[in-house]
């Protein structure tokens, strides 16, 4: 079945550790994305990438970094974790730029 | 900057009962408008969307208007079912073309 992949599905993780979150898509969509979301806020925007080799710094990006290495891949690292990092984090991908965005199951992340 | 709000939930209904949940904006222009579900354990999925005043988006059941003159985008359907039980986005797509959400309704549908 076509659609987004993440890995791990949940995670607990010693603070100060790195930590790279997992995304593959099958649908050959251009743009993808990586949110997280928090009670009560919704989900917030950290990183995107509009097209292969490109990348950029949406809502809240501190603390994280992305490539785009091909269509298919965009991983989401974070180089030294910190409990604030705790969250759900969701994947996602659109045909493009402006378009319904399609999104993966999640990774629950714990940084303890 | 552009945001969205909506109303906060839980909220409760009996199978059958009308819903509404209510989604104002505020954005620069003219943003397209989406309503994303949520169900337990899962990713978001893309319930209905409008791109243009006056535009009613539709699926499932539900269905939603785009009102410029009232910044507003309310999700309703006629007749909730207990499987409608989930978490509802309200979201804007801003002039960069990213989407801005509102903080989710959780509805919960009782037999």
């Amino acid at each position: 079945i076509a659609g987004i992949t993440q890995a791990p599905t949940s995670q607990i993780l010693a603070a100060g550790r790195r930590m790279t979150l997992r995304c593959t898509q099958d649908m050959r969509h251009n743009a993808m994305y990586w949110y997280r979301q928090d009670l009560g806020l919704g989900l917030r925007l950290i990183h995107y990438s509009n097209t292969a080799g490109t990348t950029g710094k949406g809502e809240v990006p501190d603390g994280y970094s992305v490539s785009r290495a091909n269509t298919d891949d965009f991983p989401l690292t974070l180089a030294s974790a910190v409990p604030s990092q705790t969250s759900v984090y969701f994947c996602a991908s659109s045909e493009g730029v402006g378009q319904p965005q399609h999104f993966g199951d999640g990774t629950r992340l714990s940084i303890l | 900057g552009d945001s969205v709000t909506q109303m906060e939930g839980p909220v409760t209904l009996s199978e059958e009962a009308f819903l509404t949940i209510n989604c104002t904006y505020t954005a620069t222009g003219y943003p397209s408008l989406f309503w994303y579900v949520q169900y337990p354990g899962e990713g978001l999925q893309l319930l209905l969307k409008a791109t243009k005043a006056d535009d009613k988006g539709s699926n499932k059941g539900f269905e939603a208007t785009y009102r410029k003159e009232t910044t507003s985008f309310h999700l309703e359907k006629g007749s909730v079912q207990v499987s409608d039980s989930a978490v509802y986005f309200c979201a804007l797509s801003d002039r960069r073309n990213k989407l801005i959400f509102g903080a989710g309704t959780r509805l919960a549908v009782h037999p």
